[in-house]
Order: C-alpha cells, then sequence, then structure tokens
C-alpha cells in the first residue's frame, strides 16, 4: 500500500482564499518532494525538503517538513485560477532508496 | 532538449492484444520508471531501471514488461492486455544522488483496453 497518506483528497476554494493540504507517513522519510499535475498534463517537480522542520517558500507557496519528518504540509495563499490542478507528495520507499511512494494527490479547484 | 518523450499518446486495445510503450529521455539520466494512474490511486510505480541493462519490479509489475537496451530508453510491454489495464500510463527519468532526485515525467499515454 502506500507509505504517503495526504488529505484531504478534494480541496474547493473560493479565488482569494487560503489553503492546506496535508501529507503524512507512517515511517520517517529522509526527504520528501511536492508534485503539481495540471488537469491533463503529466505532474512535475516543484520542491524538495530535507532537513526536520525546513521551511521552502515559492512565491504564494510554503512547503513545511515536519520536525519528526513523518510529515508534511503545502500551504497556498491567496489561490488563483492558475493553481488548479492536483498536488502529489512523494517520499522514498527506503532511505537512500531509487522508489517514490506518491500520495494519493489533493485535487484542488477554484472558483471565481 | 524534448526532455522526456513518450509515444504513442493514445491507444485502443482489445483484450489479449499487445503493445510496446516508449520512452525516450536526453538527459543522460540514469534512472527510469513507469507509473500508472489511475482516478483517486495517485501515481503507482511498474517497474523501474537505475541504469543501461537493469530492471527491477515496482508496486504493480503484473502483466508489464519492460527492457532498458539502451540508456536513454525504456520500453513497457502489454504482453496480452486486459480492461484493468485501462489507465494513463506515466514514464520519469531522474539523476543520480544520495537522496533520490526529482523525477522529470514525460507527457503521459492514455490506454483504453476494451
Amino acid at each position: 500500500g502506500q507509505q504517503v497518506m495526504q488529505i484531504p483528497q478534494y480541496q474547493h476554494v473560493q479565488e482569494g482564499e487560503d489553503f492546506t493540504t496535508y501529507c503524512n507517513s507512517s515511517t520517517t522519510l529522509s526527504n520528501i518532494q511536492w508534485y503539481k499535475q495540471r488537469p491533463g498534463g503529466h505532474p512535475v517537480f516543484l520542491i524538495q525538503l530535507v532537513k526536520s522542520g525546513e521551511v521552502k517558500k515559492q512565491k504564494r507557496l510554503t512547503f513545511q517538513f515536519g520536525e519528526a519528518k513523518k510529515n508534511s504540509s503545502l500551504h497556498i495563499t491567496a489561490t488563483q485560477t492558475t493553481d488548479v490542478g492536483t498536488y502529489f507528495c512523494a517520499g522514498p520507499t527506503r532511505s537512500n532508496d531509487y522508489k517514490l511512494s506518491f500520495g494519493a494527490g489533493t485535487t484542488v479547484t477554484v472558483r471565481a | 532538449n524534448a526532455g522526456v518523450t513518450q509515444t504513442p499518446k493514445f491507444r485502443v486495445l482489445k483484450t489479449g492484444q499487445s503493445m510496446t510503450l516508449l520512452c525516450a529521455q536526453d538527459m543522460n539520466h540514469e534512472y527510469m520508471y513507469w507509473y500508472r494512474q489511475d482516478p483517486g490511486m495517485g501515481l503507482r510505480l511498474i517497474h523501474y531501471s537505475v541504469g543501461e541493462g537493469t530492471t527491477a519490479k515496482g508496486e504493480v509489475p503484473d502483466g508489464y514488461n519492460v527492457s532498458r537496451l539502451k540508456k536513454q530508453n525504456f520500453l513497457l510491454g502489454l504482453e496480452s492486455a486486459a480492461p484493468s489495464q485501462t489507465s494513463v500510463y506515466f514514464c520519469a527519468s531522474s539523476q543520480t544522488g544520495g537522496f533520490i532526485s526529482e523525477q522529470y515525467f514525460g507527457p503521459g499515454t492514455r490506454l483504453t483496453v476494451t
């Protein structure tokens, strides 16, 4: 089964509002990656977090890695229509393994 | 650079037919992967390769075979297609590194098995 779980599965957001999506793992992760997939498109890498408690920002997107390295979050401020898509988190199946385990994703729709 | 390319983009098969999906990357990446994506299930790893001439099973390998005869190409074969293999298939590649590095995905192949 999947190693990483994401919640919520769906997020309907009013344009201009903020929202957060969460990623949880049953085991400690050496690192975590986030991808975005636009409708009809392919996953595109957004960011990788490695350090405990790490916080990284990309414009309106803020990514955080938990202190125990078992969870992560993506917070989007002032949501825009360009934020529509599915956001996936992914972690290695074992430390230094070659494989990623992807969460089921959070699909975001935006009401104008 | 084209990045990661996949052919074909769409395909309809009848149950029992066979086909090969081709993935090519021009980034000189060592690692290549085949995923399938089904609604509500994210991306599931079918097979992967850590270098030319090597392949390994992923999470859902049954019914699929792969080959990596050249570093830039990774082929996914379906010997006898089944309706359960209706899905969108993505190929990805990544560079080596201590931590698994970011994956670059192809545009996908939408396969329907009737």
